[in-house]
């Protein structure tokens, strides 16, 4: 099994849609998670840490079950410019060490 | 804030040819710096964990006399690609860690470098 597992897509979602997936995790003493974008041919960016607590950006929604070891992401208000591979990142402990996951792909339609 | 960059940004070169790619943390201090490949329509893979002032740490199949990684200061790693063949062609990227405002290692990316090896 992989450490850090994500439904590849893609997501066909129609603009103004909301939509989510979830990345699960095997190590259970991982304590920090994060949700990057990365856009074709581009570095992955930063799109929010992933709190305890859940935490929200704007049309962007992060949570964590520790007990079901997954992190999610929800996006509301689909926009066009939504279109990426977002990558799911947990903590391996030493030094921000993070395993990636292999990315969900979400392509807004007009 | 958190800004890394790296340089060169594409890198055409011969069988056999060194390439030496840069990461600069811009307006932070990375205590850790780490390197990744990627290869088209697959995901990050880590190659090694760099602390500055001493030895990288390759994950497992990564030749470290391959690729050899200096980390002279906190702003500063270089990756060099000895011998580069035609199978080394691809995406490299770093990226620097610093604390988030909850105390976190966060990484941020530099925006990558492209080498064809031809």
């Amino acid at each position: 099994r992989k450490e850090v597992e994500q439904d590849p897509g893609p997501f066909n979602v129609p603009e103004g849609a909301t939509v989510a997936f979830n990345c699960t995790y095997s190590n259970s003493a991982s304590q920090s998670f994060f949700w990057y974008r990365q856009d074709c041919r581009k570095e992955p960016k930063l799109l929010m840490s992933v709190y305890s607590s859940g935490n929200e950006d704007g049309r962007f929604t992060a949570q964590l079950n520790r007990a079901s070891q997954y992190i999610s992401l929800l996006i509301r208000d689909s926009k066009l410019s939504d279109s990426a591979t977002y990558l799911c990142a947990v903590n391996m402990g030493s030094w921000g060490k993070l395993q990636f996951g292999a990315g969900t792909q979400v392509v807004v339609t007009p | 804030g958190a800004v890394v960059s790296q340089h060169p940004s594409w890198v055409i070169c011969k069988s056999g040819t060194s390439v030496k790619i840069e990461c600069r943390s811009l307006d932070f201090q990375a205590t850790t710096m780490f390197w990744y490949r990627q290869f088209p329509k697959q995901s990050l893979m880590l190659m090694a964990t760099s602390n500055e002032g001493s030895k990288a740490t390759y994950e497992q199949g990564v030749e470290k006399d391959k690729f050899l990684i200096n980390h002279a200061s906190l702003t500063l790693s270089t990756l060099t690609v000895t011998s580069a063949h035609p199978e080394d062609s691809s995406f490299y990227i770093c990226s620097a860690s610093t604390p988030s405002d909850r105390g976190w290692e966060t990484q941020y990316f530099g925006p990558g470098t492209r080498l064809l090896v031809l």
